[in-house]
């Protein structure tokens, strides 16, 4: 069966600081990752996803994440947070062999301080 | 950019009332999903749809539901005798190949008193 974590409910930067969303996943074949981002009243954005390929991924907004097979981690990164990246997170995993339901984690809440 | 799009946005009823949440996929698509997010709860998946038939579906998708693509652009949704526990955002996605990236749309807020 596939899962994944997301450490931390809600996670708070200051403005321009580092972020970093925390996301490990369980997968008994190789697995296709993602985040997703969903902002106020709005549906889920993909921002990015590993299919892969390389293993650092670049997706919208700045935002990057790697996979870590040893460690069973994809977190997302951001150098400098912005006001507008304050949303919910979601990281999402699918296992390959084309089976297509995607389970998500439980979602991360990001606040950016001014 | 296309998109999914989802009606209606809100939708309240009674318990026991049949409902019907409506989806147009991207499309070009051909893959099509639902899933639902109890409230302060993760998003689940639901069913997926291929070909005018169920593909995958989850354990969640007992007889009470049932999906339909009644032409060529809409995606519905029906849920028959709704319960209190229905109550959830529904969202609807499409992806052009199984393996490729579901696109979501903004979700339907059902509330079931």
């Amino acid at each position: 069966a596939q899962s994944v974590t997301q450490l931390g409910s809600h996670v708070s930067v200051s403005e321009g600081a580092l972020v970093l969303l925390r996301c490990n996943y369980s997968s008994s074949v190789p697995p296709y990752l993602f985040w997703y981002v969903q902002y106020p009243n709005q549906g889920l954005q993909l921002l990015l996803k590993y299919t892969s390929a390389a293993t650092l991924v670049k997706g919208i907004n700045g935002f990057e994440a790697e996979f870590k097979k040893s460690e069973t981690s994809f977190h997302l990164t951001k150098p400098s947070a912005h006001m507008s990246d304050a949303a919910e997170y979601f990281c999402a995993v699918r296992v390959s062999g084309g089976y297509q339901k995607v389970t998500f984690g439980t979602g991360t809440k990001l606040q950016v301080i001014p | 950019e296309p998109e999914v799009t989802q009606t209606p946005s809100h939708q309240v009823t009674q318990m026991g009332q049949e409902v019907i949440l409506r989806c147009v996929p991207i499309s070009n698509h051909l893959y099509f999903y639902w899933y639902r997010q109890i409230l302060g709860q993760k998003v689940e998946f639901l069913v997926s749809f291929y070909n005018n038939e169920i593909s995958e579906k989850s354990e969640i998708f007992d007889d009470q539901f049932s999906v339909e693509r009644p032409d060529g652009s809409n995606f519905t949704l029906k849920i028959r005798s709704t319960k209190l526990e229905d109550s959830a955002m529904y969202f609807c996605a499409s992806s052009q190949t199984a393996q490729e990236t579901q696109y979501f749309g903004p979700g339907t807020r059902l509330l079931v008193l």
